[in-house]
């Protein structure tokens, strides 16, 4: 199947810094990219839709200021989490959708503030 | 009402047993219909994608949808301890959003 390649896995950060996670289709070219949060235990949270080219539509009561995409390139979208506060601490995931073989997802970032 | 409805689990089953995930919705604009599977602290990964209804078979995996009961299901024969994970139903339109059922916990018992 089709690879979507997220980075870093894991990233320890300070409060108050920000932190870049990269999402990258590896052998497709993905015109939109999806970013999700997942607490444990439970489901995917779309936060945002990244459309390459254009600004990301965020879901309601996502803070766009706080969670900047780029999409800048047909296989790379990034997630910023400015600012980061130990409450922003959870697992991010991207997916990006292959036409015809469905959506794929990346490995997961685990992000922890302290 | 959810746009996906999936039972939650916990569901736990001895191994060799026939595993039997099911998912119903309400959108009968969807098309495309994607079983994942994840463990935990990783991300999802694409089990078995679908379009419209049918069947369709990979190894000890079988999914099938009923669009006429906006019903789907994923079959696991054989079930070994490694398939024990969290499983996902997602769907789509012909638009780019897709829709989760909130997961299924499987324990498969050596």
């Amino acid at each position: 199947g089709a690879v979507v390649s997220q980075h870093p896995s894991r990233v320890i950060c300070k409060s108050g810094t920000s932190v870049k996670i990269e999402c990258r289709s590896l052998d497709f070219q993905a015109t939109t990219m999806f970013w999700y949060r997942q607490f444990p235990k439970q489901s995917l949270m779309l936060m945002a839709t990244s459309n390459e080219g254009s600004k990301a539509t965020y879901e309601q009561g996502v803070e766009k200021d706080k969670f900047l995409i780029n999409h800048a390139s047909l296989t790379l979208s990034t997630l910023t989490v400015t600012s980061a506060h130990p409450e922003d601490s959870s697992f991010y995931i991207c997916s990006a959708r292959d036409q015809g073989k469905g959506a794929f997802f990346g490995q997961g970032t685990r992000l922890t503030v302290v | 009402q959810k746009e996906v409805e999936q039972d939650p689990g916990p569901l736990s089953v001895p191994e060799g047993a026939i595993v039997s995930l099911n998912c119903t919705y309400s959108n009968s604009a969807f098309q495309y219909f994607m079983w994942y599977r994840q463990y935990s602290r990783k991300g999802p990964e694409l089990l078995m994608y679908t379009y419209s209804s049918g069947n369709k078979e990979d190894g000890r995996f079988t999914a099938q949808v009923d669009k006429s009961s906006k019903y789907i299901s994923l079959f696991i024969r054989d079930s070994q301890p490694s398939d024990s994970a969290t499983y996902l139903c997602a769907m789509s339109g012909t638009g780019n959003q897709f829709y989760f059922g909130t997961g299924t916990s499987l324990t498969v018992i050596p």
